[in-house]
C-alpha cells in the first residue's frame, strides 16, 4: 500500500529564512509520481511540482526547489528566502502507475502548515 | 479559460439526512476525481469517474455514490449523514481516464458540517 509522511505538523520562520518540508513516502511500485501542492486558507489546492520515478535530478524553480532521493524515499521541498505570501499548508503526494490501473489515485501526506512572519 | 467549479460552497445538514454536491471540471478535461479532507487532515481519495462509470474507490462505504455526466461534469452524493462526514470536499480533474501522471486540478470545495 502507497503511504506519504509528513512529519512536521508546523513549521514558523520569520521572513527571508529558508525552510524545507521534508516528505518520506512508501511504495511498491518501481514507476510512480510524487507531487507538492500548497493549500493557501481559501482552500483550493495548487499543483507545484511533478517529478516521475526515473527522474531524480533536483529542480529549482524561482525560490523553490525540490530534492528527489529514492534511496531514502525521500521528496523535500525548500523555499529560499521565505514570504509572507508562503504561508499556507503544504502537501506531499503519490501516485502510483500500478499496471496501468490506479487511475491517478493520489495519496496525500497530512500535510505542512507553514507560517512566515513579518 | 475557467477552472474546476464547485457547489454549493457551503452546505448544513443533520444527521440521517443525504447531500450533494456538484462539480464541474476544467474546460477539456474528462476525468473527475473526489477527495475527502477532514480538519486538519491531508486530503482522501473517495472515487474517479472518467466516461460515466467509477473507475476507482477509496475506503469510503457504499453511502458514498457519484455518478458522471455526458459534459463530464460529476456529483458526489452521501447518504445518511453521520457527524464524521463533516469535511471540505473537494473535486479534482483531469486528463485522459486519469493517468498517474497527468496533473490533477482542483477546485475550491464544498464546505459540508454535519450536525
Amino acid at each position: 500500500a502507497q503511504k506519504v509522511t509528513q512529519a512536521q505538523t508546523e513549521i514558523s520562520v520569520v521572513e527571508k529564512e529558508d525552510v524545507t518540508l521534508d516528505c518520506v513516502y512508501e511504495t511498491r511500485d518501481t514507476t510512480y509520481y510524487l507531487f507538492w501542492y500548497k493549500q493557501p486558507p481559501s482552500g483550493e489546492l495548487v499543483f507545484l511540482i511533478r517529478r516521475n520515478s526515473f527522474d531524480e535530478q533536483n529542480e529549482i524553480s524561482g525560490r523553490y526547489s525540490w530534492n528527489f532521493q529514492k534511496s531514502t524515499s525521500s521528496f523535500n521541498f525548500t523555499i529560499t528566502a521565505s514570504q509572507v505570501v508562503d504561508s499556507a499548508v503544504y502537501f506531499c503526494a503519490l501516485s502510483e502507475s500500478g499496471g496501468g490501473t490506479s487511475y491517478g489515485k493520489l495519496t496525500f501526506g497530512q500535510g505542512t502548515i507553514l507560517t512566515v512572519h513579518p | 479559460d475557467a477552472g474546476v467549479t464547485q457547489s454549493p460552497t457551503h452546505l448544513i445538514k443533520t444527521r440521517g439526512q443525504q447531500v450533494t454536491l456538484r462539480c464541474s471540471p476544467k474546460s477539456g478535461h474528462d476525468t473527475v476525481s473526489w477527495y475527502q479532507q477532514a480538519l486538519g487532515q491531508g486530503p482522501q481519495f473517495i472515487f474517479q469517474y472518467y466516461e460515466e462509470e467509477e473507475r476507482q474507490r477509496g475506503n469510503f462505504p457504499d453511502r458514498f455514490s457519484g455518478h458522471q455526466f455526458p459534459n463530464y461534469s460529476s456529483e458526489l452524493n452521501v447518504n445518511a449523514l453521520l457527524l464524521g462526514d463533516s469535511a471540505l470536499y473537494l473535486c479534482a480533474s483531469s486528463l485522459g481516464g486519469g493517468s498517474s501522471y497527468n496533473e490533477q486540478f482542483f477546485g475550491p470545495g464544498t464546505r459540508l458540517t454535519v450536525l
